[in-house]
C-alpha cells in the first residue's frame, strides 16, 4: 500500500482555519485519498474522501495538489468537537478493499 | 439508511477463556466487512475482512479466527484468550455505492486480565 506522511500533531484556536497536510509522494494513478478522524473512544468517522478534484462536504474540505503527491484537509472553522486524531490514507478503491491506517495527526482545538 | 451494530461495548475476560465479538449491519447487501483492533495508545491495526459469506482473509498471523456465517453478519473469535488480546476491536463495513465510505462500529473494550 502506498504510504502517507502526516504531522504527529497539530494545534488550532476555536473558530479558526485548520489544514491538514498529508504527503504521498508515491501514490499511483488510481489511489483514491481517504480522510478519517477518531474521537477518543470512538470508531473512525469518515470525513471525505476524493480521487483528483477538490472535493466539499458538511463537514470538511478536500484540496488535492495538481500532481496528487500531496492533499490537504481543511476545516473552516475548528470546533472542540473537532479534537480527534485525523488519519490520510491512501486505498486503491472508493470502498471495496481495506483501508490501512496510519498514526495519524492529533489535533487539539483550544477555546 | 446503513447501520452496524457491534456488541458488547465492554468486557473484561480472564486469560484462557473463549471469545465471541459480533457485528451486524443492517440496510445493505453484501457488504465488505472488517474487523480492527487498536492497542492502547497505538493505531488501527486491520485483523481479518471478509468480501462475502464464508471468505475471510487474514491480515496478521494472531490468537484470533473470524467467521462471516450470514452476508451481515461477522464474527471474532479465539478459544483462548491471551493478555496481548486486550484492546479495542473495532468492525467496519464497506459497499457501493462508495459514496458511503467505510462506516465503523461502536467498538468492543476487551481487557483480558
Amino acid at each position: 500500500d502506498a504510504k502517507t506522511t502526516q504531522p504527529n500533531s497539530m494545534e488550532s484556536n476555536e473558530e479558526e482555519p485548520v489544514h491538514l497536510p498529508c504527503n504521498h509522494s508515491t501514490i499511483s494513478g488510481t489511489d483514491y485519498i481517504h480522510w478519517y478522524r477518531q474521537l477518543p473512544s470512538q470508531g473512525p468517522e469518515y470525513v471525505i474522501h476524493g480521487l483528483t478534484s477538490n472535493v466539499n462536504n458538511r463537514m470538511a474540505s478536500l484540496a488535492i495538489a495538481e500532481d496528487r503527491k500531496s492533499s490537504t484537509l481543511i476545516l473552516h472553522r475548528a470546533t472542540l468537537r473537532d479534537a480527534a486524531v485525523y488519519y490520510c490514507i491512501l486505498s486503491p478503491s472508493q470502498a471495496g478493499t481495506a483501508l490501512i491506517f496510519g498514526k495519524g495527526t492529533t489535533l487539539s482545538v483550544s477555546s | 439508511s446503513q447501520t452496524i451494530h457491534q456488541w458488547p461495548a465492554t468486557l473484561v475476560q480472564p486469560v484462557g477463556s473463549p471469545l465471541s465479538l459480533e457485528c451486524t449491519v443492517e440496510g445493505t447487501s453484501n457488504p465488505n466487512l472488517y474487523w480492527y483492533r487498536q492497542a492502547a495508545g497505538r493505531g488501527l491495526q486491520l485483523l481479518f475482512y471478509s468480501v462475502g459469506i464464508g471468505q475471510i482473509s487474514s491480515e496478521v498471523p494472531q490468537n484470533l479466527s473470524a467467521s462471516r456465517p450470514q452476508d451481515r453478519q461477522f464474527i471474532l473469535s479465539s478459544k483462548k484468550l491471551l493478555l496481548s488480546d486486550s484492546g479495542f476491536y473495532l468492525c467496519a463495513w464497506s459497499g457501493e455505492p462508495a459514496n458511503y465510505g467505510y462506516t465503523f462500529g461502536s467498538g468492543t473494550r476487551l481487557t483480558v486480565v
